[in-house]
């Protein structure tokens, strides 16, 4: 299974950037790679997912690094409601990752 | 729209008694179906998936059970909870493609006491 290293925890202040990092230094040329967020006492949320472009959507950004082994979520202008934990996930094209499985994510803190 | 039910959203059971959660997708068809577990304050731990009625998998090896009588339905079990199945449950499911997107259920929160 292709493994995601992120850190256990970042800060950040409300209303700047963000940029939650993650690598994937096994990355294979067809996975797919997706982020989650899990807000307390929730299930994850989908966030953003990409190939090997880069990735806008309302939510956030997802920067890929040109050997795709590591990626960075933007969020652009933090709020409180982003505290979450993020989550990094590989998905394989050919189904084999039928196995999805979560690393323990980095847990966001905006301060006000 | 496709929609997933999980239930009950809390529960308590006290140590040997059976457990039942399940879920259900609305508006898909022959999803891939996930039950996770999350202990306080930790990751995702996967522990089944199915891709089709009847076929499960199972990741960890443990007191828990899981069960797919029909497509979009999927049941776990315990016949005798320990402590140590505390935890938050999470139904996820999402059709096959590397592309597709993982949605998930509200979440159980089961204390066995």
């Amino acid at each position: 299974d292709a493994k995601t290293t992120q850190p256990n925890s970042m800060e950040s202040n409300e209303e700047e950037p963000v940029h939650l990092p993650c690598n994937h230094s096994t990355i294979s040329g067809t996975d797919y790679i997706h982020w989650y967020r899990q807000l307390p006492s929730q299930g994850p949320e989908y966030v953003i997912h990409g190939l090997t472009s880069n990735v806008n959507n309302r939510m956030a950004s997802l920067a890929i690094a040109e050997d795709r082994k590591s990626s960075t979520l933007i969020l652009h202008r933090a709020t409180l409601r982003d505290a979450a934990v993020y989550y990094c996930i590989l998905r394989p094209y050919n189904n084999a990752g039928n196995m999805l499985t979560f690393g323990g994510g980095t847990r966001l803190m905006v301060k006000p | 729209s496709q929609t997933i039910h999980q239930w009950p959203a809390t529960l308590v059971q006290p140590v040997g008694s059976p457990l039942s959660l399940e879920c259900t997708v609305e508006g898909t068809s022959n999803p891939n179906l996930y039950w996770y577990r999350q202990a306080a304050g930790r990751g995702l731990q996967l522990l089944f998936y199915s891709v089709g009625i009847g076929q499960i998998s199972s990741e960890v090896p443990q007191n828990l059970s899981a069960s797919r009588p029909q497509d979009r339905q999927f049941i776990l079990s315990s016949k005798k909870l320990l402590l140590s199945d505390s935890g938050f449950y999470l139904c996820a499911w999402t059709q096959g493609g590397a592309n597709e997107k993982l949605f998930f259920g509200s979440g159980t929160q089961l204390s066995v006491l």
